[in-house]
């Protein structure tokens, strides 16, 4: 099956310092990567859209210069946390797209990372 | 826009038990898709069953199946024979494609559930 990973799976850095979270698909290549972030015990919040070899498309009230989304490959997508405070503090989730067809119909599944869940000090 | 409503925070059902969680979302599309992820303590977010809305016969999993009620615009999730594994948080999720092009997914809020041995 179609798997997604992440790493790391938990960090813990300093406010001012800049963290990189991998998201990678294992099995398959993703020409597009969801970025969505999770505060304890809520659901899960789209921050953006990541796509290969193009710019990233922002969820409205993200900062965009904050949040660096970089997608150089079809199995990676990178998000890098800039200047981070303690706010920022949460469980940030990828996903990739999966194309699938059910009977005639074809359409997109979307396959989740294990979760970084970040501590800012 | 679209929203999901999942308006029950918390649920509990004894073991070997049946259980209904409820969803209803708001939309003016008539052609999207519908999910119910399962996320456990571990975090890892799991595809419990998914139904497309242009079908009108509910989707089964085993021991998971929808009631989905188009006009309505709700979509519940049935949980048959409860096991402890079954213990985690359900989200609803709407599912419809973007003029971008883009496929984008709206989830509700959660329930949490939890099943008693």
């Amino acid at each position: 099956g179609a798997v997604v990973s992440q790493h790391p799976s938990w960090v813990i850095c300093k406010s001012g310092t800049s963290v990189k979270i991998e998201c990678r698909s294992l099995d398959f290549q993703a020409t597009t990567m969801f970025w969505y972030r999770q505060f304890p015990k809520q659901s899960l919040m789209l921050m953006a859209t990541s796509n290969e070899g193009s710019k990233a498309t922002y969820e409205q009230g993200v900062e965009k210069d904050k949040f660096l989304i970089n997608h150089a490959s079809l199995t990676l997508s990178t998000l890098t946390v800039t200047s981070a405070h303690p706010e920022d503090s949460s469980f940030y989730i990828c996903s990739a797209e999966i194309p699938t067809t059910h009977g005639a119909i074809f359409s997109y599944e979307q396959y989740f990372g294990p979760g970084t869940r970040l501590t800012v000090t | 826009a679209q929203t999901v409503t999942q308006s029950q925070p918390e649920m509990s059902v004894q073991e070997a038990e049946t259980v209904t969680l409820s969803c209803t979302y708001d939309t003016s599309e008539n052609n999207y898709y519908l999910f119910w992820y399962k996320q456990p303590p571990s975090r890892q977010m799991i595809l419990v069953i998914r139904q497309e809305a242009y079908k009108q016969q509910n989707a089964t999993e085993n021991r998971f199946s929808v009631n989905f009620q188009k006009a309505a615009k709700s979509f519940s999730l049935k949980i048959s024979d409860s096991q402890l594994g079954d213990t985690a948080m359900y989200f609803c999720a709407f599912m419809k494609l973007e003029i971008s092009g883009t496929y984008k997914y709206i989830f509700g809020t959660g329930t949490r559930l939890k099943v008693l041995a």
